[in-house]
């Protein structure tokens, strides 16, 4: 199976800040990376698709880049609603796999 | 508008057996590929299982296998999960979650709760 590994787990960040959140796969899952936001209590939300892509609707100050093993997610500003948890997710063979996901709390 | 709405969720004791369902509306739900993905308390997600659009391919996470059969029915826009020999470590709250090829899981349904529990 394939590895997904996130860091930070948790990260502290203020209103205003840009943020990264790295994602690393245990092999080669060129562009079939996913990013997902969860707000407790709700079910997770798609933020990027095939690593780089814009799901519709989503703020464009999130962004994600990478391919092969290595993934980010940034955020270019953040704000109030953003504090959630982030997970990524391969989608490029079975069983998918994510990430144990990063929290991101406000400093 | 989009929308898929899990039911069938509960307390079961360890060795029972439960069958979730999932009513998709908003869309044609006979041309999507479909999953459900589950999340224990407190913890990450964990995808579980896959079914392709006519139900010609179907996918489960290893530790689900022979024990959990997904299944849909495009004509009453449903989606199931016969989950047997339930364990433990298997409560969590279950979602359906649509997807597109290799691109993720586009929509999600609001979860149902499963607590395996004696």
């Amino acid at each position: 199976d394939i590895q997904m590994t996130q860091s930070p787990s948790s990260l502290s960040a203020s209103v205003g800040d840009r943020v990264t959140v790295t994602c690393r796969a245990s092999q080669s899952i060129t562009s079939y990376l996913n990013w997902y936001q969860q707000k407790p209590g709700r079910a997770p939300n798609l933020l990027i698709y095939d690593a780089s892509s814009l799901q519709s609707g989503v703020p464009s100050r999130f962004s994600g880049s990478g391919s092969g093993t290595d993934f980010t997610l940034t955020i270019s500003s953040l704000q109030p609603e953003d504090f959630a948890t982030y997970y990524c997710q391969q989608g490029y063979i079975t069983p998918y796999t994510f990430g144990q996901g990063t929290k991101l709390e406000i400093k | 508008e989009v929308h898929l709405v899990e039911s069938g969720g509960g307390l079961v004791q360890p060795g029972g057996s439960l069958r979730l369902s999932c009513a998709a509306s908003g869309f044609t739900f006979g041309t999507f590929t479909m999953n459900w993905v589950r999340q224990a308390p407190g913890r990450g997600l964990e995808w579980i299982s896959f079914i392709s659009s006519g139900s010609t391919t179907i996918y489960y996470v290893d530790s689900v296998k022979g024990r959990f059969t997904i299944s849909r029915d495009n004509a009453k826009n449903s989606l199931y999960l016969q989950m047997n020999s339930l364990r433990d470590e298997d409560t969590a709250v279950y979602y359906c979650a649509r997807s597109r090829p290799a691109d993720g899981f586009d929509y999600w349904g609001q979860g149902t709760l499963v607590t395996v529990s004696s």
